[in-house]
């Protein structure tokens, strides 16, 4: 079964650091591979997406992301946390883009 | 910007009782899914439907049944609500050949 793993269910950064969210995909067929964010008390909203263009994916509000074939990674970071940055992000992968399958969740804490 | 409209944000049911949850779209988007997401599970895909009357199994549906009569909505149905139902869920649609899902903002449902 494919499957979908985020390192670390919590995350904590200070505020101006940098911002590492890790996600591994299993499978031998490079999927297409997403993050998304979800705000407290809201639905997820797409940060950004890779379907087999560049390897290094520019999202929204910062984030970037790149897709490592050899280790099966697609990592979000964001050079300096923001406050505002401070939510659930969740790792999603989908082969035809019907079913997606999504990892567990990362909370991201920033701290003052 | 799409809209996807889940019609409660909060709901509370007694064991038992018939549920519906009621999911609406305004972009003519053919796919649309019904996930439940619970702390450290991530996102899990209960139904899924490609089109008006059209549904397929997701990977946890049993207890749940759902319901397109029209293209913009998809209702999710809890025959007889158990306390394990106990959780956040989560509409999304796309279009066929887009890559990513648009979010309801939930329905935080509690069985009691």
């Amino acid at each position: 079964a494919q499957s979908v793993t985020q390192l670390g269910s919590h995350v904590s950064v200070s505020e101006g650091a940098l911002v590492l969210l890790r996600c591994n995909y299993s499978s031998s067929v490079p999927p297409y591979l997403f993050w998304y964010v979800q705000y407290p008390n809201q639905g997820l909203q797409l940060l950004l997406k890779y379907t087999s263009a560049a390897t290094l994916v520019k999202g929204i509000n910062g984030f970037e992301a790149e897709f490592k074939k050899s280790e099966t990674s697609f990592h979000l970071t964001k050079p300096s946390a923001h406050m505002s940055d401070a939510a659930e992000y969740f790792c999603a992968v989908s082969y035809n883009f019907n079913k997606f399958y999504f990892g567990s969740g990362t909370k991201l804490n920033v701290k003052p | 910007d799409v809209k996807v409209t889940q019609s409660s944000r909060y709901l509370v049911k007694r064991t038992g009782e018939k549920v519906f949850l009621e999911c609406v779209q305004d972009m003519d988007h053919e796919n649309m899914f019904w996930y439940r997401q619970d702390p450290g599970l991530g996102l899990r895909l209960i139904y899924f439907s490609y089109d008006v009357k059209m549904k397929e199994k997701g990977d946890i549906p049993e207890g749940y049944s759902v319901s397109r009569e029209k293209k913009e909505r998809f209702s999710l149905i809890l025959e007889s609500a158990s306390t394990n139902q106990t959780s956040m869920y989560l509409c999304a649609s796309k279009l066929l050949a887009n890559y990513g899902y648009t979010f309801g903002s939930g329905t935080r449902l509690t069985v009691v």
